[in-house]
């Protein structure tokens, strides 16, 4: 039973494009996360929601557009595509961001690849 | 903002030799310090964790230092076994933008040879 899920795993598309990608949690957390993996590994926060509110935005592009419908669930949509984009996107959540021992549980990934 | 820096980027190590990473950070607000491991084309998960209000912890092989003063904080994995071998990130837990936030360093590619 995944505790945290993410889709689509692999995503390839042109320049330009819009594109979505959905994360669930099935751990009662209430904090989600966005991370962006670039080629060299090196991983970064993008946006942090707590019980389906923005508490961290980390001067990501306004062509990134996250939604928490309810406290399980954290979408990522992207507009306009850029080359730059291509990368692994991990969601990830925490049972909240408060607790002394933060601790990340990572969903599988999703890679993105703009050609 | 925090910011993260670990080292080596990579650590080559023969089988049942130690390994260690070291990271510091500048945030002296940061209360909280993982270790995640990252096996290829996997998630990144947690192996170790240690807070502000402790020096060091153990687990089996692998262990944690914390050196507040000095914003320092290191991973020592002794034995190293080849499914070792994997990336290490450190990170640091640091409040900013009305919530706390993770911030990982660069990660430590580590090889252990059979």
């Amino acid at each position: 039973d995944t505790a945290v899920s993410q889709t689509p795993k692999y995503l390839v598309t042109q320049m330009g494009n819009d594109k979505s990608i959905k994360c669930e949690q099935n751990l009662g957390h209430d904090t989600m996360y966005w991370y962006k993996q670039d080629s060299k590994k090196f991983l970064k926060i993008m946006f942090s929601y707590n019980n389906k509110e923005l508490i961290i935005n980390e001067t990501v592009p306004n062509r990134f557009s996250p939604k928490s419908p309810d406290k399980a669930h954290l979408n990522l949509h992207i507009n306009s595509l850029e080359l730059g984009d291509s990368a692994v996107y991990f969601c990830a959540s925490s049972q909240d961001q408060y607790s002394g021992a933060n601790v990340l549980t990572f969903g599988a990934g999703s890679r993105l690849t703009v050609l | 903002g925090e910011n993260v820096e670990q080292h080596p980027s990579t650590l080559s190590v023969q089988e049942g030799d130690s390994a260690v990473i070291k990271c510091t950070y500048s945030d002296s607000a940061s209360n909280y310090f993982p270790w995640y491991k990252q096996e290829l084309g996997k998630r990144p998960q947690l192996i170790i964790d240690i807070r502000s209000n402790v020096g060091e912890k153990k687990d089996q092989r692998i262990a944690v230092t914390l050196n507040k003063t000095a914003k320092h904080f290191s991973l020592h994995i002794t034995e190293t076994q080849p499914e070792d071998s994997a990336v290490y990130f450190c990170a640091a837990r640091t409040p900013g933008g009305g919530g706390f936030k993770t911030i990982f360093g660069a990660g430590t590619r580590l090889f252990v040879k059979a």
